[in-house]
C-alpha cells in the first residue's frame, strides 16, 4: 500500500512552453501534498505545500507564477511549470501524506523535466 | 528551526563489510528522524523511522539506525553491505508541525 504515482517520468520540452505534472496517491487519501525540486548531486528542495481545496503554500524564493500548484482533490495534485526555461530543468519529486499522518510522507518516482 | 547534517558526502565499503552513515540533527522539538534511500533517477523509499519511541529503530533491508540525544545523532548502520544497497541516502527531521528537512545526502558505493 501507499503508493504515490507520478505523471510523465520524464519529460523533454522547449523553451517557453508549459509542462504539467501529475502526483497522484493510488491507495489513500492525501490531504497534503508536497513538492520537491532536486538538482544533481544535492538534497530535496521543499518547494511548496499544497493542501486539497486551498492554496499552496511556497517556500521562500518559489515563485508561484511559474510553478502553479493544484490540489483539485484528495488523491491528485498538479505542478505546472510555465513558461519554462533551460534552469528549470531539474528533478521533481512529490510526495503525499496520508490524513491523519502528521509525520509520514510517501514519495513518487520523480519526473526527470529537461527544458531545451 | 531545524537541521540536518550529513557529515560524508560518499562512503565506500567492500561487500559484507559493515555499513555506517552519519547523520546529525538540529531540533528545536522533539525531532521525528527518518532515513531514506534513492537509487538513480528514482523517488525515495523510506528506510526507518523514529518517532520516539525506542530509540533502535530497525528497517527495511537490514538496515537500522540508533537515536541517541545526548550525542544528537541517527547514524544508519547494516552489518553486512550488499551490493544492491549502492545508492543515495538521505536523513531527516521533522518535529513541532514544521516541515521536513534533509539532509544533503550520502552516496553509498559497494565494492565488490
Amino acid at each position: 500500500g501507499a503508493v504515490v504515482s507520478q505523471h510523465p517520468s520524464r519529460v523533454i520540452c522547449k523553451s517557453g512552453t508549459s509542462v504539467k505534472i501529475e502526483c497522484r496517491s493510488l491507495d489513500f487519501q492525501a490531504t497534503t501534498m508536497f513538492w520537491y525540486r532536486q538538482f544533481p548531486k544535492q538534497s530535496l528542495m521543499l518547494m511548496a505545500t499544497s493542501n486539497e481545496g486551498s492554496k499552496a503554500t511556497y517556500e521562500q524564493g518559489v515563485e508561484k507564477d511559474k510553478f502553479l500548484i493544484n490540489h483539485a482533490s484528495l488523491t491528485l495534485s498538479t505542478l505546472t511549470v510555465t513558461s519554462a526555461h533551460p534552469e528549470d530543468s531539474s528533478f521533481y519529486i512529490c510526495s503525499a501524506r496520508p490524513a491523519g499522518a502528521q509525520e509520514t510522507q510517501y514519495f513518487g518516482p520523480g519526473t526527470r523535466l529537461l527544458v531545451l | 528551526a531545524q537541521s540536518v547534517t550529513q557529515l560524508d558526502s560518499h562512503v565506500s565499503v567492500s561487500e559484507g563489510t559493515p555499513v555506517l552513515l552519519r547523520c546529525n540533527y538540529s531540533s528545536s522539538y522533539s525531532p521525528s528522524l527518518f532515513w531514506y534511500v534513492q537509487h538513480p533517477n528514482k523517488g525515495l523509499q523510506l528506510l526507518l523511522k523514529y518517532t520516539s519511541a525506542a530509540t533502535l529503530v530497525k528497517g527495511i533491508n537490514g538496515f537500522e539506525a540508533e537515536f541517541k540525544k545526548s550525542e544528537t545523532s541517527f547514524h544508519l548502520t547494516k552489518p553486512s553491505a550488499h551490493m544492491s544497497d549502492a545508492a543515495e541516502y538521505f536523513c531527516a527531521c521533522s518535529g513541532g508541525y514544521q516541515k521536513v528537512t534533509f539532509g544533503t545526502g550520502t552516496k553509498l558505493q559497494v565494492i565488490p
